[in-house]
């Protein structure tokens, strides 16, 4: 199976910042990558589809790039509402798509 | 609007069975790969089970093999993942998820609310 690993782990930024998030491949996904945003006790929501597409409805000022193995996923001024923890997952070829481990985005 | 909503969770001692549901509704759900995602508490999210759309190809992590059985109904608009020989590590948040693209294998764009599965004695 692919392992896919983001850094850091915690995140301490504030409002107006500029946030970078790194997720790395254990080997190529080509662009077969997704970021998901998740608030405490809520589901998973979609941000970025195929590396660098953004869903409908975010924000512009989340952005994904990268193939292969390296990733980023940046937020380019932080929001109030953007306090949560950001996973990838790729869905490269055959399942299970795993996700990485996770990057919790806090107040500093 | 799409919408999917989990139920089934509940307590369930060790070694225990339990079905899992997701109802699926404002869209084709035949049209749609699904799938079964996992949260432990305080954890990050796990792919357990994935489904193609006419249930021919069923996809599983390792750590459920040969315990968990995803399924579905079209006619319905159900997903299903029976649960079996249930340990304390299957303990989580289940969420159902829909795949980003009709007839083909994408990103995961709606999610359930999630249901709570407990194992405990």
């Amino acid at each position: 199976d692919i392992q896919m690993t983001q850094s850091p782990s915690t995140l301490s930024a504030s409002v107006g910042d500029r946030v970078t998030i790194t997720c790395r491949a254990s080997q190529s996904v080509n662009s077969w990558l997704a970021w998901y945003q998740q608030k405490p006790g809520k589901a998973p929501k979609l941000l970025i589809y195929k590396a660098s597409s953004l869903e409908s409805g975010v924000p512009s000022r989340f952005s994904g790039s990268g193939s292969g193995t390296e990733f980023t996923l940046t937020i380019s001024s932080l929001q109030p509402d953007d306090f949560a923890t950001y996973y990838c997952q790729h869905y490269n070829s055959y399942p299970p798509w795993t996700f990485g481990q996770g990057t919790k985005v806090e107040i500093k | 609007e799409v919408q999917l909503v989990e139920s089934g969770g509940g307590l369930v001692q060790p070694g225990g069975s339990l079905r899992l549901s997701c109802a699926a509704s404002g869209f084709t759900f035949s049209s749609y790969a699904m799938y079964w995602v996992r949260q432990a508490p305080g954890k990050g999210l796990e792919y357990v089970s994935g489904i193609n759309i006419d249930g021919g190809s069923t996809y599983y992590a390792d750590s459920v093999k040969g315990r968990f059985t995803i399924s579905r109904d079209n006619s319905e608009n159900m997903l299903y993942l029976h649960m079996g020989s249930l340990r304390a590590e299957d303990m989580a948040v289940y969420y159902c998820a829909r795949d980003g693209v009709s007839n083909g294998w994408s990103s995961f764009d709606y999610w359930g609310q999630g249901t709570l599965v407990t194992v405990s004695s």
